[in-house]
């Protein structure tokens, strides 16, 4: 079985400070893991996906995350927030190896980000 | 490109009626297509997983008699709450496989909200 855990349920940071939403995750295999953003009224965008290829990932609008196999950890960052980067954020598993997301995709909790000016 | 929509975005009915929601991938063929529910601060949740021309696979818990899933095309899934109750007040949301330019991935839906009174 595999799961996802998001430690913070709300994140709030100032504009121009760096973000860190944190994922632990658990998987029998070697997982294919995932980081959605939802904007309210919008569908999910994955944002990035770790693919075995690399450990650090980069993805869309300046975000990376760090695939940590020791500490199955997969946290998101980014140095620098913006306004718009404000949304709700999941980390998601997938029971399809090689980072395809068209398997069975399970979800975190999610992460609320406030972005203050 | 890989759009996918949903409709209605929101929906009130009473309690004992039946409601339709749709989702459409709008620029590509989905030879499947995932439905997830979310309740509230809650995070989202796969109901079943439906295959053109197939029956859909529901996952445990979710009676595939009250959800009843239609996937006649390549690009339209429907879902119908039969029967609807104040508990199945949520937001469904639907995801296609497929994309564009040989990518093969799962894109969702701006979701629907479905109050039940």
């Amino acid at each position: 079985a595999q799961s996802v855990t998001q430690l913070d349920s709300h994140v709030s940071v100032s504009e121009g400070t760096p973000v860190l939403l944190r994922c632990n995750y658990s998987s029998s295999y070697s997982p294919s893991l995932f980081w959605y953003v939802q904007h309210p009224n919008k569908g999910l965008q994955l944002l990035l996906k770790y693919t075995s290829a690399a450990t650090l990932v980069k993805g869309i609008n300046g975000f990376e995350a760090e695939f940590k196999k020791s500490e199955t950890s997969f946290h998101l960052t980014k140095p620098s927030a913006h306004m718009s980067d404000a949304a709700e954020y999941f980390c998601v598993v997938s029971d399809q190896p090689g980072g395809t997301s068209y398997g069975k995709l399970t979800f975190g909790q999610g992460t609320i980000l406030t972005v203050h000016p | 490109g890989a759009v996918v929509s949903q409709h209605p975005s929101w929906v009130i009915c009473k309690s004992g009626t039946s409601v339709k929601i749709e989702c459409r991938s709008l620029d590509f063929q989905a030879t499947t297509m995932f439905w997830y529910r979310q309740f509230p601060k809650q995070s989202l949740m796969l109901m079943a997983t439906s295959n053109e021309g197939s029956k859909a696979t529901y996952e445990q818990g979710v009676e595939k008699d009250k959800f009843l899933i239609n996937h006649a095309s390549l690009t339209l899934s429907t879902l119908t709450v039969t029967s609807a109750h104040p508990e199945d007040s949520s937001f469904y949301i639907c995801s296609a496989r497929g994309g564009l330019a040989g990518r093969d991935e799962q894109y969702f839906g701006p979701g629907t909200r479905l109050t039940v009174t």
